[in-house]
């Protein structure tokens, strides 16, 4: 059983375009997070959320936005897609957030390529 | 600020040693981890340090000084699936902590 998916694995699109990751873990862990992976391999945080709560949101511009309709889904929607935003995005899941020992499990990552 | 320095990349032959350091220079320090991340796929657990000392798992070895912002990373007994990149990451205490990745040290082990 997959703890952590993506869907799609691939997304191409054109510069503009709207599009959406989705995310589910089937952990029964309370936080979720969205990474940016990119061509450098820098692995960084854009956003994470704790039973559905927004707790996290680093300086990301305004065209993405997260959403976590129940504990075990965290979408993220980009809007007006620029070609700086490819990159890799990987979701991930921790049991809950404020105990800092809490692993975080990865998912598969989505790689996205602006056009 | 926060910085977290790695090597970026390193050799080594099957079989042998590799010390894989981190240094950082970090506020609100609320532990240390290290993850493995296979080309194309995603970072997986390999150890937390919190305290200073060394964490002992298998073939990988985790050792940390707070006082010293330093961190290395033990993998013995290479095998050519050790061949991966290394994160070292840093938890930040903060609204719900936040795990702040260095740069990663890639490991290529030949045989």
């Amino acid at each position: 059983d997959t703890a952590v998916s993506q869907t799609p694995k691939y997304l191409v699109t054109q510069m503009g375009n709207d599009k959406s990751i989705k995310c589910e873990q089937n952990l029964g862990h309370d936080t979720m997070y969205w990474y940016k992976q990119d061509s450098k391999k820098f692995l960084k945080i854009m956003f994470s959320y704790n039973n559905k709560e927004l707790i996290i949101n680093e300086t990301v511009p305004n065209r993405f936005s997260p959403k976590s309709p129940d504990k075990a889904h965290l979408n993220l929607h980009i809007n007006s897609l620029e070609l700086g935003d490819s990159a890799v995005y990987f979701c991930a899941s921790s049991q809950e957030a404020f105990q800092s020992s809490y692993e975080q499990y990865f998912g598969p990552g989505t790689r996205l390529t602006v056009t | 600020g926060q910085n977290i320095d790695q090597p970026t990349e390193m050799t080594a032959t099957e079989g042998a040693i590799v010390q894989i350091n981190c240094t950082y220079q970090t506020s609100g320090f609320n532990g240390l981890f290290w993850y493995q991340q296979h080309a194309g796929e995603a970072p997986t657990f390999l150890s937390y340090n919190v305290l200073d000392g060394l964490e002992e798992k298998g073939r990988f070895s985790s050792f940390l000084s707070r006082s010293k912002g330093y961190s290395y990373l033990l993998l013995k007994e290479l095998q050519m699936k050790d061949s991966a990149s290394y994160l070292c990451a840093v938890m930040i205490k903060a609204a719900g902590n936040k795990l702040t990745f260095g740069g990663g040290t890639r490991v290529l082990v030949k045989p």
